[in-house]
């Protein structure tokens, strides 16, 4: 069946550093690929997709691309601030439901980036 | 209402309670979504409806769980006879019927605690 694996965490990083989340996937048919972003205190949101390969998402700095041919779609930021903060949700669309998303996501990443 | 609105924020049962749990969607939207999130883990699918219709309930754990949505806006997650593996926070979400890029919004959940 359709799976994410997420990298690790906790993650802890300081300010201004280089991100990057790795997840990849197991799917079958030609998913869509999401991140999504818990703030503490706060509903997940979502930060960025890609619909199809080679497709690059990017919101707030965040940047991941789809890659068929190793399956993955690792979230990265070139300088991360203390805002940045949260557990970060990698997740692909799965059985479509009457043409609804049904998301299976990864375990989450918390990310704490140091001032 | 500005976004998916979940209550109670938290909920505390001992084990061989019932409990329900609400969700007001976003006005308007078609689809809404029931998720389960263990501690620690990313949010798994639990049932899902387009108006009133339950058009998939593969993700309910056991038959103690039951959803409705009688008037296709509000929605009831109902546990009966609650154990401690039901502790989790449960969130909702809904979406307009546009397909599959109908992006996802969440409440900010409903953290169960069973003791």
């Amino acid at each position: 069946g359709n799976s994410v694996t997420q990298m690790e965490g906790p993650v802890t990083l300081s300010e201004e550093a280089f991100l990057t989340i790795n997840c990849t996937y197991t799917a079958t048919g030609y998913p869509s690929l999401f991140w999504y972003v818990q703030y503490p205190g706060e509903g997940l949101q979502l930060l960025l997709k890609a619909t199809k390969a080679d497709d690059k998402g990017s919101n707030k700095g965040f940047e991941a691309t789809y890659r068929k041919e190793t399956t993955s779609f690792h979230l990265e930021k070139g300088s991360v601030q203390v805002s940045d903060s949260a557990v970060y949700f990698c997740a692909l669309s799965g059985i479509l439901i009457q043409g609804a998303q049904k998301l299976v996501f990864g375990q989450g990443t918390r990310l704490t980036i140091n001032p | 209402g500005a976004g998916v609105s979940q209550s109670p924020r938290y909920k505390v049962a001992k084990r061989g309670q019932d409990v329900a749990l609400r969700c007001d969607p976003i006005s308007g939207h078609v689809s809404l979504f029931w998720y389960q999130q263990a501690l620690g883990q990313g949010p798994e699918f639990l049932t899902y409806f387009q108006n009133e219709a339950q058009l998939d309930k593969s993700g309910l754990p056991s038959d103690r769980f039951f959803a409705e949505r009688p008037e296709g806006s509000v929605s009831t997650l109902k546990i009966q006879r609650t154990q401690q593996e039901d502790s989790a926070v449960y969130l909702c979400a809904s979406s307009t019927y546009r397909g599959n890029n109908s992006p996802l919004h969440f409440g900010n959940g409903t953290r169960l605690t069973v003791t």
